[in-house]
């Protein structure tokens, strides 16, 4: 149980483009959930936090208006990296609170390559 | 702010063998998580144990088990019986308690299993 599903796990997408990420909660409501950004070889950093029906609360340095987040329901949110540059190249992963267990849980990660 | 430290960036173990990995944080909170999550090539993002700061005994999971030093805000993770598949990333992470507290993760170690 408490699974995230995450999609897509990789794309490749052109300089200018925007490319949408989603992460589903399956068996769970999730009404936090976190994005992380991760690369190679180094931990994860946290980009933002979102509670389902509300704004996203962004890290400091986060531009907000670059990664969109949407939290528009208590199993689905989305991370739009609008006109992506090749310096947005990176692992994208979110995590859910699954209230039940007080543990977090993660998606498998998405791989954006900006080209 | 919570902060958390790992000051072995990689380490090396033989199969079978037991290895310990290190972590130690700060917080002026009383009551919290502390987690040890790993990360395998695959970059999927697996909990290993977890800690709940106001019990005393330490948390096991089979060949995992970890020495909580409260007082000393430590929090090291042993391997006992080291199998291939322990190759991976380990971070520790701290949580404070609430229902929507972010992960402050470690640096990482990684952990190369020989045989």
């Amino acid at each position: 149980g408490a699974v995230v599903s995450q999609h897509p796990s990789w794309v490749i997408c052109k300089s200018g483009t925007s490319v949408k990420i989603e992460c589903r909660s399956l068996d769970f409501q999730a009404t936090t959930m976190f994005w992380y950004r991760q690369f190679p070889k180094q931990s994860l950093m946290l980009m933002a936090t979102s509670n389902e029906g509300s704004k996203a609360t962004y890290e400091q340095g986060v531009e907000k208006d670059k990664f969109l987040i949407n939290h528009a329901s208590l199993t689905l949110s989305t991370l739009t990296v609008t006109s992506a540059h090749p310096e947005d190249s990176s692992f994208y992963i979110c995590s859910a609170i699954v209230q039940a267990l007080y543990g977090y849980t993660f998606g498998s990660g998405t791989r954006l390559t900006v080209v | 702010a919570q902060t958390v430290t790992q000051s072995q960036p990689e380490m090396s173990v033989q199969e079978a063998e037991t290895v310990t990995l290190s972590c130690t944080y700060d917080t002026s909170e009383n009551n919290y998580y502390l987690f040890w999550y790993k990360q395998p090539p695959s970059r999927q993002m697996i909990l290993v144990i977890r800690q709940e700061a106001y019990k005393q005994q330490n948390a096991t999971e089979n060949r995992f088990s970890v020495n909580f030093q409260k007082a000393a805000k430590s929090f090291s993770l042993k391997i006992s019986d080291s199998q291939l598949g322990d190759t991976a990333m380990y971070f520790c992470a701290f949580g404070r308690t609430g229902t929507a507290s972010k992960l402050t993760f470690g640096t990482g170690t990684r952990l190369q299993v020989t045989l």
